[in-house]
């Protein structure tokens, strides 16, 4: 069975703290996608960052960055220098290759406190 | 570019009523993908549309049915609406994407729906 883990139901930091949003992804395949959304209060759902499971360098872009590690099959994201307009629930969503179904987990609401 | 559309933005509707829900996919994309999300929960998938054939279905029941158009635009159609049905119900286009690859999804501003 596929599972994903957001352990973090809120986190709260104070403006320009950096700030971690952990995913733990449970699966018996060794290809997938992983993505991260952000929810704003509007409800929109906004595209951040995508990674797939066979690469496990290390990525940054902007303010965002996240970590693999296929040992522990945990994603983690993390915001560099958090503004209060991160203030929104992140979701990760892991995809597979065939049929393009997205899994979300439950999310993580962040509030940045100026 | 124009983004992923949806419309109604907000719709009451009563138990046992229909309901069909319309999605505009970006500009260049030939898949529509349709979510519920209900409150405090992570999107569920409801169903993928890629060129007018569905592509792959989520745990619905057969009230919850879709449609995709020549122009690639999508509809939800929910039947004999339960008070669970309330929700908001994403749509989320993608570029060409075939059969086997996965392709980021972009997602409209949704359409709540609340069920008396």
């Amino acid at each position: 069975a596929q599972k994903v883990t957001q352990a973090q139901t809120e986190i709260s930091v104070v403006e320009k703290e950096d700030v971690t949003l952990d995913c733990v992804y449970e699966t018996r395949d060794t290809t997938y996608y992983l993505f991260w959304y952000k929810q704003p209060p509007s409800g929109e759902l906004v595209f951040l960052i995508r990674r797939n499971s066979f690469d496990e360098q290390n990525e940054i872009s902007g303010r965002y960055s996240w970590n693999f590690q296929k040992s522990t099959s945990s994603f983690n994201f993390t915001i560099t220098a958090s503004q209060v307009v991160d203030s929104a629930v992140y979701f990760c969503a892991p995809c597979h290759n065939q049929g393009g179904k997205l899994i979300f987990g439950q999310g993580t609401e962040l509030s940045v406190k100026p | 570019e124009t983004g992923v559309t949806q419309s109604p933005t907000h719709l009451i509707k009563t138990r046992g009523q229909q309901v069909t829900l319309r999605c505009s996919s970006q500009s260049g994309h030939n898949t529509v993908s349709w979510y519920q999300q209900a409150l405090g929960q992570g999107p569920q998938f409801i169903f993928q549309y890629y060129r007018e054939e569905e592509n792959g279905r989520g745990n619905f029941p057969p009230r919850f049915s879709g449609l995709q158009f020549p122009n690639y635009s999508s509809e939800l159609n929910v039947n004999a609406l339960e008070l669970d049905d309330s929700a908001l119900y994403l749509c989320a286009s993608s570029p060409e994407t075939g059969r086997s690859r996965v392709e980021t999804q972009y997602f409209g501003p949704g359409t709540r729906l609340l069920v008396l």
